[in-house]
């Protein structure tokens, strides 16, 4: 069965520290891997896929890496509005059905 | 476009009562979700469709729930008698491609409370 872990699952930073945000997968053949991001009240938001090791994506101060068994979201010098919930999720074998992970919540200090 | 459009965005009723949540996938996308969302258990598929077609209710809880897609822009889950343990963040989101791992986007939820 398909496994996705998320740690830590609470992150607190000082603005402008950065620091890492780990996914752990057990899936049947990765066909990617996808990043979203959840304020509160909100659905997730799509931020990044990654589809095969060594691959890498960027948008403002994020930066996702996939490597066969984990992806890090890495965040530079966050800044409070990156505060959210970042979820990870793989597709299952053989479908279109994600499994998520349960996410971690991630609070920048002013 | 105006993203995954979802209503009610909050739905309060009594233990017993019909509730039906409603969804406009983005146009053009082929395959629509719903997934419940709560503390305890996280993100949950509930069923999907490709071209409007019901592949896979597996996580469905029970009979109470149907989920329907008449047409490529809309669907609605019913739940019937709704109860207490129902209460939680719906979500509907929709990808372009069926059959393939594609994006899937989120609508803004429903949030259900049921008394």
């Amino acid at each position: 069965e398909d496994q996705v872990t998320q740690s830590p699952e609470a992150l607190r930073l000082q603005e402008g520290e950065s620091s890492s945000l780990n996914c752990s997968y057990t899936v049947s053949g990765l066909r990617g891997l996808f990043w979203y991001r959840q304020d509160p009240g909100k659905g997730p938001e799509f931020l990044f896929t990654l589809y095969s090791a060594g691959e890498e994506k960027e948008k403002e101060r994020l930066k996702a890496t996939l490597t066969k068994k984990e992806s890090f979201l890495h965040i530079t010098a966050p800044k409070p509005e990156d505060s959210a919930t970042y979820l990870c999720a793989v597709p299952n074998f053989g479908n279109e059905k994600l499994t998520f992970g349960t996410g971690t919540r991630l609070t920048i200090i002013p | 476009d105006a993203g995954v459009i979802q209503s009610p965005r909050h739905e309060v009723t009594e233990m017993g009562q019909e509730v039906t949540l409603r969804c406009k996938p983005i146009s053009g996308h082929n395959s629509l979700f719903w997934y419940r969302q709560t503390m305890m258990r996280g993100l949950e598929l509930l069923i999907y469709f490709n071209n409007n077609v019901p592949i896979d209710d597996s996580g469905m809880p029970e009979d109470r729930f149907s989920a329907k897609m008449p047409n490529a822009s809309f669907s609605t889950l019913k739940i019937q008698p709704s109860e207490p343990r129902d209460s939680a963040v719906y979500f509907c989101a929709s990808s372009l491609e069926a059959g393939s791992a594609d994006t899937q986007y989120f609508g803004p939820g429903t949030r259900l409370t049921v008394l």
